[in-house]
């Protein structure tokens, strides 16, 4: 069974440009959760989809942030524009519908780096 | 909100050495805890987990972690290091009663010195 995807490993744009993340989760897996993590700090928690529905947004920074997962299967993090201190590593995670309490499967991971 | 605590952001051990890692988490109410590791270039995997039942929980690679209510502390031991231990380790709790959401400490990165 394929893990969790994401795509690009890395990307390095330039402030004020746009960057899209794309993350595939396990078949099956209803639940999709977006998380950052900047450099030296924790992991925190941006949003969590359960199929195609925005379930919790609650830790998205601002506007400049949009997650969408047409069809509850891939799912999209764009950035526009993307200043400095969006630079980090964005993980997504993916786990089944009705094991929300229990362990999710995680990402390599993209490391966003903007100059 | 919760929060974790993981206390020391590097730790050396000798190969061979006892591993602990600490994690101490705020939450009026034990949630789920858990231990993940990253080792280079690849994922967050899961190590091991406590929702229910023993306190003591054996994970894979020889790990196990202990949850104490009185401590609110969730640290994760190995008897005997191991070179292939080197890696990131993240501790992380959801909340039982909404779930959803995982709050992560700030990670321990483990050297074993040969």
């Amino acid at each position: 069974e394929a893990g969790v995807t994401q795509f690009p490993s890395h990307s390095v744009i330039e402030k004020g440009q746009t960057v899209t993340l794309r993350c595939d989760p396990i078949s099956g897996h209803d639940n999709l959760y977006w998380y950052r993590r900047v450099m030296g700090k924790e992991i925190k928690f941006l949003l969590h989809f359960v199929k195609e529905s925005k379930q919790d947004e609650s830790g998205m920074p601002n506007n400049r942030f949009l997650a969408e997962r047409t069809g509850g299967t891939y799912s999209t993090l764009k950035v526009q524009p993307a200043e400095l201190e969006d630079s980090g590593v964005y993980f997504c995670a993916s786990s089944q519908l009705d094991r929300v309490s229990y362990e999710q499967y995680f990402g390599p991971g993209t490391r966003l780096t903007v100059t | 909100a919760q929060s974790v605590t993981q206390l020391g952001s590097h730790v050396s051990v000798s190969e061979g050495a006892l591993v602990l890692l600490r994690c101490n988490y705020s939450s009026s109410v034990p949630p789920y805890l858990f231990w993940y590791v990253q080792y280079p270039n690849q994922g967050l995997q899961l190590l091991l987990k406590y929702t229910t039942g023993a306190t003591l929980v054996k994970g894979i690679n020889g790990f196990e972690a202990e949850f104490k209510k009185s401590e609110t502390s969730f640290h994760l031991t190995k008897p005997s290091a191991h070179m292939s231990d080197a890696a990131e380790y993240f501790c992380a709790v959801s909340d039982r009663r909404t779930g959803n959401q995982f709050y992560f400490g700030t990670g321990t990165s483990l050297t074993v010195i040969p």
